[in-house]
């Protein structure tokens, strides 16, 4: 029973495309991440969300728009990607801080 | 600014040897500690974490870290290291009770038959 899944599990796109990732948790925590891994293993929180509510935004650029339906999903959606945003994203969640659970990753590559 | 180091970028051991990984933090007030695992194309495992109390915290997989506030340093420790333990690892600091974690650049381990 995975605790926190994502999809896809890898993503090959084109520039300029929009693309979006889905994170699930069944634990029943009421925080969500996303992490960004950069090509050097380089792991920077993105947003989190407490009960569907953002709470961290980091410095990240307005074409990355993370929505939560619900308080066990939590999704990114990525508008004209760029070169750069070619890394793996990470879903987490967490009743408490510290102990988050990762998800699997998603290899985002953008051509 | 809060920061973690992790001073080394590869290691290698042998299978059996022990086993130091070095992380300090920049924090200004009592840190929040932890240690992750993060396997090949895996997500990250927590392995242990600090947050008050003994300085010497176990965690899974016989594990092991220790909080210096001195040396501002919370390095992880194995006794003898198994071909399994090869792995990127990661030291994070916790900023308050926002659920940041603050990431070191992490130490690939390498283990040698």
């Amino acid at each position: 029973d995975t605790a926190v899944s994502q999809t896809p599990k890898y993503l090959v796109t084109q520039m300029g495309n929009d693309k979006s990732i889905k994170c699930e948790q069944n634990l029943g925590h009421d925080t969500m991440y996303w992490y960004k891994q950069d090509s050097k293993k380089f792991l920077k929180i993105m947003f989190s969300y407490n009960n569907k509510e953002l709470i961290i935004n980091e410095t990240v650029p307005n074409r990355f728009s993370p929505k939560s339906p619900d308080k066990a999903h939590l999704n990114l959606h990525i508008n004209s990607l760029e070169l750069g945003d070619s890394a793996v994203y990470f879903c987490a969640s967490s009743q408490q801080t510290g102990h988050e659970y990762f998800g699997p990753g998603t290899r985002l590559t953008v051509l | 600014a809060q920061s973690v180091t992790q001073p080394d970028i590869h290691i290698t051991v042998s299978e059996g040897a022990s086993l130091e990984l070095r992380c300090n933090y920049s924090y200004g007030a009592t840190p929040y500690l932890f240690w992750y695992v993060q396997s090949p194309g895996q997500g990250l495992q927590l392995l242990l974490k600090y947050f008050s109390g003994d300085t010497l915290v176990q965690g899974i997989k016989g594990f092991e870290a220790e909080f210096k506030r001195s040396q501002s340093s919370f390095n992880l420790r194995k006794p003898s290291v198994h071909w399994s333990d090869a792995a990127e690892y990661f030291c994070a600091v916790g900023v308050g009770n926002t659920g940041k974690l603050i990431f070191g650049q992490g130490t690939t381990l390498q283990v040698k038959p």
